[in-house]
């Protein structure tokens, strides 16, 4: 059982240059998510997704997009790199959607190491 | 404010001891809160939820405080595993569906 696989798992891209994150669960989950990790910052929602074909923004959505064209994918994208997009990208999915009183569990993907120079 | 806040440490604590940490929260309506675990350069994993009755696991003992507006978390006969940055989890604020993350406690336990 893979759960939530992310790939790469480390990329180097130059200012301005554009590239793809991919994120797959076999869980069957409805709600996927991409964060960004970054020193000090903790853990912070950049889109999710409540189903196949659906996105919203989170706390920090400028400078990318994403897709969910399929249930198991959620992909990220990045049209024009910049060094602030520096950063550990972890998507995460979930059976349901977190609500103030309700408990449920996100389960992460390994994590996706971008460096932009 | 964030709607959780940790201290992030790091707690050094020898391998054995006892050690426990808080995590206050700004919305007096959250109901659910976790404690997720991340280690070094890896995603993170759920640790325990915490109700409002506490929750025990083990050595892992996670606790509701409404009056103080705090959970915690504690640890007993610590060991060396046990390393790692503790996140605090709980509902977005003003009533709005998701989770934030706090920024997390990093435990070394040392032999």
């Amino acid at each position: 059982n893979a759960g939530v696989t992310q790939t790469p798992k480390f990329r180097v891209l130059k200012t301005g240059q554009s590239m793809t994150l991919l994120c797959a669960q076999d869980m069957n989950h409805e709600y996927m998510y991409w964060y960004r990790q970054d020193p000090g910052m903790g853990l912070r929602l950049i889109h999710y997704s409540v189903g196949e074909g659906t996105t919203a923004k989170g706390e920090v959505p400028d400078g990318y997009n994403v897709s969910r064209l399929k249930k198991q994918n959620f992909l990220l994208g990045l049209e024009s790199a910049a060094p602030s997009q520096t950063s550990v990208y972890f998507c995460a999915s979930s059976r349901d959607y977190p609500r103030p009183s309700g408990a449920n569990v996100l389960t992460f993907g390994a994590g996706s190491r971008l460096t932009v120079l | 404010r964030k709607e959780v806040e940790q201290d992030p440490g790091p707690f050094n604590v020898p391998e054995g001891a006892t050690v426990a940490f808080n995590c206050t929260y700004s919305n007096s309506a959250s109901q659910s809160f976790f404690w997720y675990r991340q280690d070094c350069r890896k995603e993170p994993k759920l640790l325990m939820s915490v109700y409002s009755s506490g929750n025990e696991d083990g050595r892992f003992t996670a606790q509701l405080n409404r009056a103080s507006q705090y959970i915690s978390l504690l640890i007993r006969d610590s060991k060396l595993s046990d390393s790692a940055t503790y996140l605090c989890v709980g509902p977005s604020g003003g009533g709005a569906d998701g989770l934030t993350f706090g920024k997390g406690t990093h435990l070394i336990i040392q032999p």
